[in-house]
């Protein structure tokens, strides 16, 4: 089955301490891409990555880290998560042309206390 | 940068029409629509590519004019089964979301 999976799907942590949320894909997709949801934002782009060792910065990169040093994995770092990265997460990816879907994870709900 | 949804919410009776607006200062490869439900992942709807051409599946369908950056995604007869926030995503070098559209469906 074509999946997205994210984990954790729940995390609550505390100011500091480093942590990472897994993705990963089974569609060999080129693109990947990690989102945050905020009430009223949207989706806004943290990182993407077009292709193995290619990442770049969206919208809001301040404070994350990415690797994609294998194509079916985007690993999302917070080095020193802070209460304001307190959001929904969700991981996607696609065939590297926009003329394709996007296939999202389950989400990751993190609360940095 | 993200592109512009209007309105940000909407609510219907069923069987009531909707219209749904994204609109880009970028020029765009194509456009994509979703459908989320509460906590859950975004559900695919439709992709239009360059061309300004239309689309639709059942009662939803969408169209895009490259010309003006602009989609629009058009609800007919509305099911309690639409309920749930609209986000359209456009693709030029990357994906980008909009801020989403709330639509409720009322009985």
């Amino acid at each position: 089955e074509a999946q997205v999976t994210q984990n954790p799907r729940y995390l609550i942590t505390v100011t500091g301490k480093k942590l990472t949320v897994t993705c990963s894909q089974n569609m060999n997709h080129e693109y990947m891409s990690w989102y945050r949801q905020d009430p009223g934002l949207g989706l806004r782009q943290i990182y993407y990555s077009m292709n193995v060792e290619v990442t770049d910065k969206g919208d809001v990169p301040e404070g994350y880290k990415v690797s994609r040093k294998e194509k079916r994995n985007f690993p999302l770092i917070l080095e020193s998560p802070s209460p304001n990265q307190t959001s929904l997460y969700f991981c996607a990816s696609s065939r590297r042309t926009g003329e394709y879907e996007a296939f999202f994870g389950q989400g990751t709900r993190l609360t940095v206390v | 940068q993200q592109p512009v949804q209007s309105p940000q919410a909407v609510i219907l009776r069923e069987g009531e029409d909707a219209v749904i607006n994204c609109s880009s200062s970028k020029a765009l490869y194509s456009v994509h629509w979703y459908r989320q439900k509460h906590g859950e992942a975004p559900v695919f709807l439709m992709i239009l590519l360059k061309g300004g051409e239309q689309k639709g599946h059942d009662k939803i369908s969408a169209s895009f004019n490259e010309k003006k950056q602009q989609s629009s995604l058009y609800l007919t007869a509305s099911q309690l089964s639409y309920s749930g926030t609209y986000f359209c995503g456009t693709f030029n070098n990357d994906m980008r979301f909009g801020a989403g559209t709330r639509l409720t469906v009322k009985p």
